[in-house]
């Protein structure tokens, strides 16, 4: 799994409730990343991190908020899920090039 | 600002003939490079990246690539292609001081023909 877990892989949830997302990586990797993927749109960051405790805004982060706590755990919050947060989320870490995990597919109803 | 263009989202080949996925970027500093591929329902995948030295790299499945500092190109080239290689293509270019953020092509989807 080239060191990088995302759970849940699928996770139906209802408009209006906070959903965590959770990236786990062993390769002890400072720089992490969270991109949503959407037909039509490609690739886009959502927010990404530099190290424990230091994180930054990507090009879509309204509506979402992200924690590092530990290196190997970076989590991406929707804080009031919308249908329009239906995708397929994607974190990474940088280690010469990306390494990405399998992803998590999240359906808003 | 850095962008990168790939021509054709979806480019069809037959089993046996040569692959050619073309990317094409926009950089003030001398970037970073990677090609990516998605096969259904996974995560991208590293095909091959140029960082600096040989301008021919040499990527997994057989795919490799040219920098081309000129051109801005970055083309993704496989001489054989295989039903295996059905799969969407991303190439991506480095930020520079932006604590390796990547901008990302829209992707080349990949058809392969028997």
């Amino acid at each position: 799994d080239a060191g990088i877990t995302q759970s849940p892989r699928h996770k139906v949830t209802e408009t209006g409730t906070p959903v965590t997302l959770r990236c786990h990586q062993t390769e002890n990797h400072r720089y992490m990343y969270w991109y949503r993927q959407d037909p039509g749109h490609g690739l886009r960051l959502i927010h990404y991190s530099y190290g424990v405790k230091d994180t930054d805004k990507g090009e879509v982060s309204d509506g979402y908020s992200v924690s590092r706590s530990k290196t190997e755990d970076f989590l991406l919050t929707l804080e009031s899920a919308t249908s329009s947060q239906t995708s397929v989320y994607f974190c990474a870490y940088w280690g010469g090039g990306y390494t990405f995990g399998s992803g998590t597919r999240l359906t808003v109803v | 600002a850095q962008s990168v263009t790939q021509l054709g989202s979806h480019v069809s080949v037959s089993e046996g003939a040569l692959v050619l996925l073309r990317c094409n970027y926009s950089s003030s500093v001398p970037p970073y490079l990677f090609w990516y591929v998605q096969y259904p329902n996974q995560g991208l995948q590293l095909l091959l990246k140029y960082t600096t030295g040989a301008t021919l790299v040499k990527g997994i499945n057989g795919f490799e690539a040219e920098f081309k500092k000129s051109e801005t190109s970055f083309h993704l080239t496989k001489p054989s292609a295989h039903m295996s290689d059905a799969a969407e293509y991303f190439c991506a270019v480095s930020v520079p001081d932006s604590n390796y953020q990547l901008i990302w092509g829209a992707g080349t989807k990949l058809i392969i023909k028997p």
